[in-house]
């Protein structure tokens, strides 16, 4: 069975674009979360989205917006990124509430 | 609000030796779980065990132990047997009430001396 599945690996954008991260979760899995984790930190809470319904939002920026679709895959968008937008983004599936695994995860750097 | 908090940045264990990861937490819920993350430089993020508030008993996972204590708010983790491969990153992780968002500590690096 594929575990929750991230795409692309590692992306370059320049400052000012707008980004698209995707996550795929594990087959069943109806909740989607994303985290942002800066080089030595811990992940930092985003999104969570339930049935396609958001279920929580993080401090971030209203340049952060998500979505889920009906096959429970979810995409992260990032528009106008800044330096600071840099870091690894990782995304969570899960079937209940406190069962969560993650994806590898998605390197953004900003130039 | 909840917060994790790790205060040990790094440590260092021989391998087979046991080592112990602190972490203190706080939340206002009475139901709430608390996990151990490990994360290789795959980035990879793995969860190493669980912990449900409401259960007495310490989570274990083969060499992997938690010590919850509850009133403290303390959740440490033991590895018995270090092996290399435990080598990573450890963050531990808080959810809570009906809050579904994972709150991490900040992490500490462990490496595992051959």
């Amino acid at each position: 069975d594929a575990g929750v599945t991230q795409s692309p690996t590692h992306l370059i954008k320049t400052r000012g674009q707008h980004v698209t991260l995707r996550c795929s979760p594990i087959s069943g899995h109806k909740s989607v979360s994303w985290y942002q984790q800066v080089l030595g930190q811990g992940p930092q809470f985003i999104f969570q989205y339930y049935e396609k319904e958001e279920r929580g939002r993080g401090n971030f920026p209203d340049r952060f917006s998500a979505r889920q679709f009906p096959n429970y895959s979810s995409e992260l968008n990032v528009n106008a990124l800044l330096l600071g937008d840099s870091a690894l983004y990782l995304c969570a599936s899960s079937l209940e509430y406190y069962g969560y695994t993650f994806g590898s995860g998605t390197r953004l750097t900003v130039v | 609000a909840q917060t994790v908090t790790q205060s040990q940045p790094e440590m260092s264990v021989q391998e087979a030796e046991t080592v112990t990861l602190s972490c203190t937490y706080d939340t206002s819920e009475s139901n709430y779980y608390l996990f151990w993350y490990k994360q290789p430089p795959s980035r990879q993020m793995i969860l190493v065990i669980r912990q449900e508030a409401y259960k007495q008993q310490n989570a274990t996972e083969n060499r992997f132990s938690v010590n919850f204590q509850k009133a403290a708010k303390s959740f440490s983790l033991k590895i018995s047997d270090s092996q290399l491969g435990d080598t990573a990153m450890y963050f531990c992780a808080l959810v809570s009430g009906a809050n579904s968002k994972l709150t991490f500590g900040k992490g500490i690096t462990l490496s595992v001396r051959p």
